[in-house]
């Protein structure tokens, strides 16, 4: 099974309007950490936030947002005012306790593409 | 600013035949990982390394794959006799601490093609 979903493969945007990224994730652990990373299409892979399981406040970087609800195991990540340069794959992430924080396991990814 | 570089930036190789990846983990980073990504798929973990020993691997990394740091700056991948399957962008990530403690900072990634 899954234990990072993005049910969003594919998603188009025009330019200035707002998107969120789905992630839903699946863990045992009472402690674990998400993440997102982008990957713009010359390929490197970008940190953008880590959140732990005990933090579910929301989080705002800029035109970034990440909401949190361990309610709903999700994570999702909202881009305000969207621009070309957002375009881009974006990963969401998890990492366990069990496996002392070692490993990180990756979604599916979704790519999204900002119209001009 | 530092940054985690990655030699070669493309490496074609026959079937059977064993490689090597190269790393140069950010200086002061004591954490290192490398992770895949086969043509338009997701990013899969490999391994963890730390203190001179894999911590943590996933079940992709299998005899086939072994990671040295052969001296205080490099830190490779090798893949004793590559597959059809091989075939994907490898990435080195190094993290002064544990990735919950700070942010994992990835190289710009070895395209292997297995002929």
């Amino acid at each position: 099974a899954q234990k990072v979903t993005q049910a969003q493969t594919e998603i188009s945007v025009v330019e200035k309007e707002d998107v969120t990224l789905d992630c839903v994730y699946e863990t045992r652990d009472t402690t674990y950490y998400l993440f997102w990373y982008k990957q713009p299409p010359s390929g490197e892979l970008v940190f953008l936030i880590r959140r732990n399981s005990f933090d579910e406040q929301n989080e705002i970087s800029g035109r970034y947002s990440w909401n949190f609800q361990k309610s709903t195991s999700s994570f999702n990540f909202t881009i305000t005012a969207s621009q070309v340069v957002d375009s881009a794959v974006y990963f969401c992430a998890l990492s366990e306790e069990e496996t002392s924080y070692d490993k990180v396991i990756f979604g599916p990814g979704t790519s999204l593409s900002v119209i001009p | 600013e530092p940054e985690v570089t990655q030699t070669p930036s493309h490496q074609v190789t026959q079937m059977g035949q064993e490689v090597i990846l190269r790393c140069v983990p950010i200086s002061n980073h004591l954490y290192f990982y490398w992770y895949r990504q086969i043509l338009g798929q997701k990013v899969e973990f490999l391994v963890s390394f730390y203190n001179n020993e894999i911590s943590e691997k996933s079940e992709i990394f299998d005899d086939q794959f072994s990671v040295e740091r052969p001296d205080g700056s490099n830190f490779t991948l090798k893949i004793r006799s590559t597959k059809l399957e091989d075939s994907a962008m490898y990435f080195c990530a190094s993290s002064e601490r544990q990735i919950i403690y700070n942010e994992q900072f990835f190289g710009p990634g070895t395209r292997l093609t297995v002929l």
